[in-house]
């Protein structure tokens, strides 16, 4: 496997659910992050991990709790969402976190919550 | 604070025909990177082309190349010979490398591109 692997591709859950993104990359890179697009609205970043350290925090509420257990694999854990919750979560990697390194993006899981 | 600033909601270009996708950037950090992702409908985004600040050389990647107007603050992607999966939306984005904005990326609201047979 090659890039980087997000599941599941869709996911429908009610507002009492629990449930957990993953991501995974196979490209060796030291950088990961989650980024959430919702319809109308610009890409959003939400964490972003450096050598499996959380570096950033963009106020993301507490409902959205992610982990990243290595470098390779990234996960968002997901409890008692509210329905503008829906949107498309996007995982990324890069190589470093400098400025000439690009973002390599998995498919992305769509979200519904009803 | 860096911003990427897209003007062209939709744009749409004759196959095999040349379109540019507009973008401007604000930042004040001096070392920064530009970048163009494109996301078809499948939702994947793709990454481009790059192009740091200190380049003096616009950059190309097959049929795409990044005009590079420093002065001006512009980042404009050009796609020659359009092709009909070329129809997706294009992405502008910069990463600051100082600052408290180092390494993060900033989009644009995207420019949705149809290529018309």
């Amino acid at each position: 496997e090659t890039g980087v692997t997000q599941t599941p591709r869709h996911l429908v859950m009610g507002m009492t659910n629990k449930k957990s993104l993953k991501c995974e990359q196979h490209l060796g890179h030291n950088a990961m992050y989650w980024y959430k697009q919702s319809a109308k609205k610009p890409l959003e970043l939400m964490f972003v991990y450096n050598f499996k350290e959380q570096t950033e925090n963009n106020s993301v509420p507490s409902r959205f709790s992610p982990e990243c257990p290595n470098s390779s694999h990234l996960f968002l854990h997901l409890h008692t969402l509210q329905p503008e919750d829906s949107a498309l979560y996007l995982c990324a990697s890069s190589s470093t976190g400098a400025e000439n390194s690009p973002l390599h993006f998995g498919n992305g899981t769509r979200l519904t919550v009803t | 604070a860096q911003k990427i600033t897209q003007t062209q909601p939709g744009m749409f270009v004759q196959e095999k025909e040349a379109v540019t996708l507009d973008c401007t950037y604000d930042t004040s950090d001096q070392s920064y990177g530009l970048f163009w992702y494109k996301q078809p409908s499948s939702g994947e985004m793709i990454f481009l082309i790059y192009q740091g600040s200190y380049d003096e050389q616009n950059a190309t990647e097959g049929r795409y190349s990044l005009n590079f107007q420093k002065a001006r603050k512009s980042a404009n992607l050009v796609i020659s010979a359009s092709q009909l999966g070329d129809s997706a939306m294009y992405f502008c984005a910069m990463r600051e490398g100082q600052g408290t904005n180092a390494g993060k990326s900033t989009f644009g609201d995207g420019t949705t591109l149809t290529v018309k047979p």
